[in-house]
């Protein structure tokens, strides 16, 4: 089955400051790749999504970028708030709705 | 975006009794709905898949049994914990997707207390 692997666990950034989390995945035959914020005691938000046929997507100060050969993407949050500080999931799916998540990125936004 | 609620957002049982969770679609009709437990610090566990009109799928190690699932409409999905036991403590969190481009989106969590 799939496997998602994501790095880094924790992440401290001055305010202000970029913010990167990656994920690799396993299974080649994967072609959505969502963003999910999860805050303390609350169920996740999608916060962006990128499906195989395209490299890069952009949403305000929120990008993902997928790399299918090298099976990686990435989630760039520019501009950090103090309001960005949360737990990220990345998540891979094959087509069939279920999702296979990361083991999560706790985000610190320092003031 | 899409809406899913789930109800209710916390419960507290006495170990031995059933509790139902729902899970609706607020804005969109879902023909497969989906639910995760999560332990503190912890990721999304996939425990089933739930079917509209049809029997759950159940992950591998997940007693089918013990957690009830009916997906009577396209709106709404109900988990039901029977004979609940204080290690079925945990936030259980549903998700939904949606037509079109296949989005899935999160309900807001119901935590669960078996005392």
């Amino acid at each position: 089955g799939e496997n998602v692997e994501q790095h880094p666990s924790t992440l401290s950034v001055q305010e202000g400051d970029s913010a990167v989390i990656k994920c690799t995945y396993s299974d080649s035959a994967s072609n959505y790749f969502p963003w999910y914020k999860q805050e303390l005691g609350k169920g996740p938000q999608l916060i962006i999504d990128i499906r195989s046929n395209v490299g890069e997507k952009k949403d305000q100060r929120i990008a993902v970028t997928l790399n299918k050969t090298a099976k990686h993407f990435s989630l760039h949050i520019t501009e950090t708030q103090p309001e960005d500080s949360a737990v990220y999931f990345c998540a891979a799916s094959r087509g069939d709705e279920k999702l296979t998540f990361g083991t999560g990125t706790r985000l610190t936004i320092i003031p | 975006g899409a809406v899913v609620s789930q109800h209710p957002s916390w419960v507290i049982c006495k170990s031995g009794t059933s509790v139902k969770i729902e899970c609706r679609s607020l804005d969109f009709q879902a023909t497969t709905m989906f639910w995760y437990r999560q332990f503190p610090k912890q990721s999304l566990m996939l425990m089933a898949t739930s079917n509209e009109g049809s029997k759950a799928t159940y992950e591998q190690g997940v007693e089918k049994d013990k957690f009830l699932i009916n997906h009577a409409s396209l709106t709404l999905s109900t988990l039901t914990v029977t004979s609940a036991h204080p290690e079925d403590s945990s936030f259980y969190i549903c998700s939904a997707v949606t037509g079109g481009e296949n989005t899935i989106y999160f309900g807001e969590g119901s935590w669960l207390t078996v005392v």
